[in-house]
């Protein structure tokens, strides 16, 4: 079936601007993540989706991040006043719960 | 606070060697822990799991152990093949149930034939 889809594979984006980053977890998947992975960094948590429940934040790292799941389906990462720091490739998952994690294939973010 | 180690950071070996991964944990209290492959341009393929009542792990030509108490973890590729090139990432789930993995930077592995 499918797996986890991510959109746009690729974005590049002049500093200041605000970049909207794409997620269709695998249907049924009632557990949604979001990473980042910097160069020569492990992947950092930043959100956590798990069906109705208030998403845990606690991993993102100003409030120029946001995201939000609609309909406990698609989710949709923002970052706002994108920085040069931003620049990274940012994996989403989704998981049933308590099982492991299917790993979409990343948006590669370039903050110019 | 969790922090994941993976040693080496990188390695070469020739085509047909055994070879082992390593990982290493800060903290005992675990849920579980995968390895994971990462292909250039790609997402993470599970490869293992190991649930923190587990010693071990096998899928074909990978094994995969678990020592909680020392916060270790191995991942044992035997007759690696060149198509066994990639990164592969050590991440632990902490205890809690909060699913929020924590991940080592990866050990990129190159098999050369």
């Amino acid at each position: 079936g499918a797996g986890v889809s991510q959109s746009p594979s690729n974005k590049v984006t002049e500093k200041g601007k605000d970049v909207e980053l794409r997620c269709d977890p695998i249907s049924g998947h009632t557990a949604l993540y979001w990473y980042r992975q910097s160069l020569g960094q492990g992947l950092e948590f930043l959100i956590y989706f798990q069906g109705n429940s208030a998403p845990d934040k606690s991993g993102l790292p100003s409030d120029r991040f946001s995201a939000e799941r609609t309909g406990g389906s698609v989710s949709t990462l923002t970052i706002q006043r994108t920085q040069q720091e931003d620049s990274a490739v940012y994996l989403c998952a989704s998981s049933p719960p308590t099982e492991t994690q299917y790993f979409g294939p990343g948006t590669r973010l370039l903050v110019l | 606070k969790q922090e994941v180690t993976q040693i080496p950071a990188a390695l070469s070996v020739p085509e047909g060697e055994n070879l082992v991964l390593n990982c290493s944990f800060t903290d005992s209290a675990i849920y579980n822990l995968q390895w994971f492959r990462q292909d250039p341009g790609k997402g993470l393929t599970s490869l293992l799991l190991i649930q923190s009542s587990q010693r071990e792990q096998t899928s074909g030509r990978l094994n995969a152990s678990l020592d909680k108490s020392s916060g270790r973890s191995t991942l044992y590729i035997a007759a690696s093949q060149p198509g066994d090139s990639a990164t592969y990432l050590c991440a632990v789930n902490p205890q809690g149930g909060s699913e929020k993995l924590v991940f080592g930077k990866g050990t990129k592995l190159t098999v050369n034939p």
